[in-house]
């Protein structure tokens, strides 16, 4: 069973205008959230981390929301560059960091 | 440059082989990890390791085993067992412990094993 769902396999932003990418989760005990960036034929690439005491966390054009009531996080790009043409996946753990929960992946294109 | 190493990048096994995926990191990791993808889901552990010596099974370990007898070193054997083997496998580390100490993982480029 899926404890990490991104339900939107794919979207497609112009460049300079924002790209929000979403993750919903099903278990409460998560308490740390990340988003990882992949390429094609490389390994994912850590891009930003929350905890669950924090409800948002900034490093430079990227932006992690969280609200925990809602089991609900999303990733904000802004702008949006080509460069930023990826798959993201956001992971979720609980407080012993043992096991980290992926979820499918949400494939971004910038256009020109 | 510190890294994590993952060899061969294809691989590719008989029905009814063992084949042994290769991870190494420089990085003074203590924590390793196993991932599988598959075309539309999500990673999926296989196995991690916290320490030298220690490992635990993660949610598809089934047809699966590791070793970690070095801390630079968290080989994957995909044994026989394993039914539907073809995948992209991912090997992770990290610095362990908790959420409050532990930093991201940092993942390796991947082997993807075909059966032939």
């Amino acid at each position: 069973d899926q404890q990490v769902k991104q339900n939107s396999p794919s979207l497609s932003v112009q460049e300079g205008r924002i790209s929000i990418l979403n993750c919903d989760y099903t278990n409460s005990m998560f308490d740390y959230f990340l988003w990882y960036k992949k390429y094609p034929a490389e390994g994912p690439t850590f891009l930003i981390s929350i905890s669950s005491i924090k409800d948002k966390n900034e490093d430079g054009r990227f932006t992690v929301f969280l609200n925990k009531s809602a089991k609900h996080l999303s990733l904000h790009i802004v702008p949006s560059q080509p460069g930023d043409s990826a798959v993201y996946f956001c992971a979720a753990s609980d407080a012993t960091g043992n096991q980290f929960y992926f979820g499918t992946g949400t494939s971004l294109t910038v256009i020109p | 440059d510190g890294g994590i190493t993952q060899s061969p990048k294809y691989l590719f096994r008989k029905e009814g082989q063992n084949v042994t995926l290769s991870c190494e990191q420089n990085l003074n990791h203590d924590a390793m990890y196993w991932y599988r993808q598959d075309p539309g889901q999500g990673l999926r552990l296989i196995y991690y390791s916290q320490i030298v010596n220690d490992f635990q099974k993660g949610d598809i370990a089934e047809g699966y085993s590791v070793s970690r007898e070095k801390k630079e070193s968290f080989p994957l054997t995909v044994t026989s067992a394993q039914k539907n083997p073809t995948a992209f496998y991912l090997c992770a580390s990290s610095t362990g412990g908790d959420i409050y100490s532990n930093q991201p993982q940092h993942f390796g480029d991947g082997t993807r094993l075909s059966i032939l």
